[in-house]
């Protein structure tokens, strides 16, 4: 079964810093598909960025990257700029050939102005 | 125009009732799922279904069943509530591709309390 694992329960930066979110992840796959989502105080789970393992690139969004090391199995998600808007859940998710999304327990990032 | 819609999006109900909680996508996906988040947070895939097949996870109890009178809906039936049912559970979509990269879109959460 695959497993994925945020290790930082809780993150904080301060406004227009820099945010690394961790995240590892467990497979025995090789194709497969990595995703983070945003799920700020309204609930609603939003796609901020995802990244194809046989894609070596690594993937951006404006403010957000990640951090692709497919040997270590870890996908870190690095916000920059960060905004009071960032504020949120962050869910670190796993979707391999059977179609079903694995996710993390989740970093509750907050920002400070 | 949502994209995906639940209904309820609260529901407060008696230990052993039965409800439902009700999906709808207009995206013209094929694949729908639910998940449950619990109280910690912990987001946990219950079912996935497309024409084709309903993948269960094996943990979710039998109380639960899903129902998906056409491609557009899948209804989330719960039998026989129980105090640890409490918890928010979402609806998702997405659009089987050969590529596989394919986006789950979240509805917005029904978020159900048993007391």
């Amino acid at each position: 079964a695959q497993t994925v694992t945020q290790s930082q329960p809780e993150m904080s930066v301060q406004e227009a810093e820099t945010v690394t979110l961790s995240c590892t992840y467990d497979t025995s796959e090789s194709d497969y598909y990595l995703f983070w989502y945003k799920q700020p105080p309204s609930r609603q789970m939003i796609l901020v960025i995802r990244q194809e393992a046989y894609k070596q690139q690594n993937a951006t969004e404006n403010r957000f990257s990640v951090n692709f090391q497919k040997a270590a199995k870890s996908f870190s998600l690095k916000i920059s700029d960060s905004q009071l808007g960032d504020a949120a859940m962050y869910f670190c998710a796993y979707r391999g050939s059977y179609n079903d999304m694995r996710f993390g327990a989740g970093t509750r990032l907050t920002v400070k102005p | 125009d949502t994209a995906v819609s639940q209904t309820p999006k609260y529901l407060v109900t008696q230990m052993g009732n039965d409800k439902s909680i009700k999906c709808e996508q207009n995206l013209g996906h094929d694949t729908m799922y639910w998940y449950k988040q619990d109280s910690k947070k912990f987001l946990k895939i219950m079912f996935s279904y497309n024409n084709k097949e309903l993948i269960i996870n094996e943990t979710v109890p039998n109380r639960f069943s899903p129902k998906s009178p056409d491609k557009a809906h899948l209804n989330l039936h719960i039998n026989s509530l129980e105090l640890g049912d409490s918890a928010v559970y979402f609806c998702a979509s997405s659009q089987e591709s050969l590529a596989g990269d394919n986006e789950q879109f979240f509805g917005p959460g029904t978020r159900l309390t048993v007391l």
